[in-house]
């Protein structure tokens, strides 16, 4: 079993749509959690980091987190063309040098 | 403008070849971490350095090799050694422990 479970997708949607992405981790030791975002050739760009359970909006971006059932969201409000993507899940190791666990990452495709 | 510098964007290597790929950034970021990254896989981390003059293996180490003799450096040599380069190559830095990774955009290595 992998640490970290990634739906890859591809999950396609119109625009406007609310998107929903998700990951489930099986170690509690990690306590921090964070959503980038990659563009096809390019680095992963951050776009989400909490700690606790509960969410964080940013704009159009909500981050839910759920220590407890070990499982993270991501929900994109109005989604446009531009956020097709690959979104990555990570979770932060801190017994580890602060090792970053990732998902597979999502493909996400969005249609004008 | 402050950021994480990779170069070169794409790399070919030879067979019996050792190339080194560059990461600097000036962000003035303790600690510096390499990743690999493959078609529908999360990053693996190859290394990881919290401070100048140490680093640690990460997960997939083995036919790697770098060093960290300036804060804002962290060069990775892909050795002869490693029998599967072709991948994806990603430098992330990091603040302080309670700040999230920040990523390069990443050098493709090929091999010819």
């Amino acid at each position: 079993q992998k640490e970290v479970e990634q739906d890859p997708g591809p999950l396609s949607v119109p625009e406007g749509a609310i998107v929903s992405l998700n990951c489930t981790y099986s170690n509690s030791a990690f306590q921090y959690f964070m959503w980038y975002r990659q563009y096809s050739r390019k680095g992963p760009e951050l776009l989400m980091y909490t700690y606790s359970s509960g969410n964080k909006e940013d704009g159009r971006f909500t981050a839910q987190v759920d220590k407890s059932s070990k499982y993270i969201s991501l929900f994109i409000r109005d989604s446009q063309p531009s956020d097709s993507a690959t979104y990555l899940c990570a979770m932060r190791w801190l017994e580890y040098g602060n090792k970053l666990v990732f998902g597979a990452g999502t493909i996400l495709r969005v249609k004008s | 403008d402050g950021g994480i510098t990779q170069s070169p964007k794409y790399l070919f290597r030879k067979e019996g070849q050792n190339v080194t790929l560059s990461c600097e950034q000036n962000l003035n970021h303790d600690a510096m971490y390499w990743y690999r990254q493959d078609p529908g896989q999360g990053l693996r981390l190859i290394y990881y350095s919290q401070i100048v003059n140490d680093f640690q293996k990460g997960d997939i180490a083995e036919g790697y090799s770098v060093s960290r003799e300036k804060k804002e450096s962290f060069p990775l040599t892909v050795t002869s050694a490693q029998k599967n380069p072709t991948a994806f190559y990603l430098c992330a830095s990091r603040a302080s422990s309670n700040q999230p990774q920040h990523f390069g955009d990443g050098t493709r290595l090929s091999i010819l």
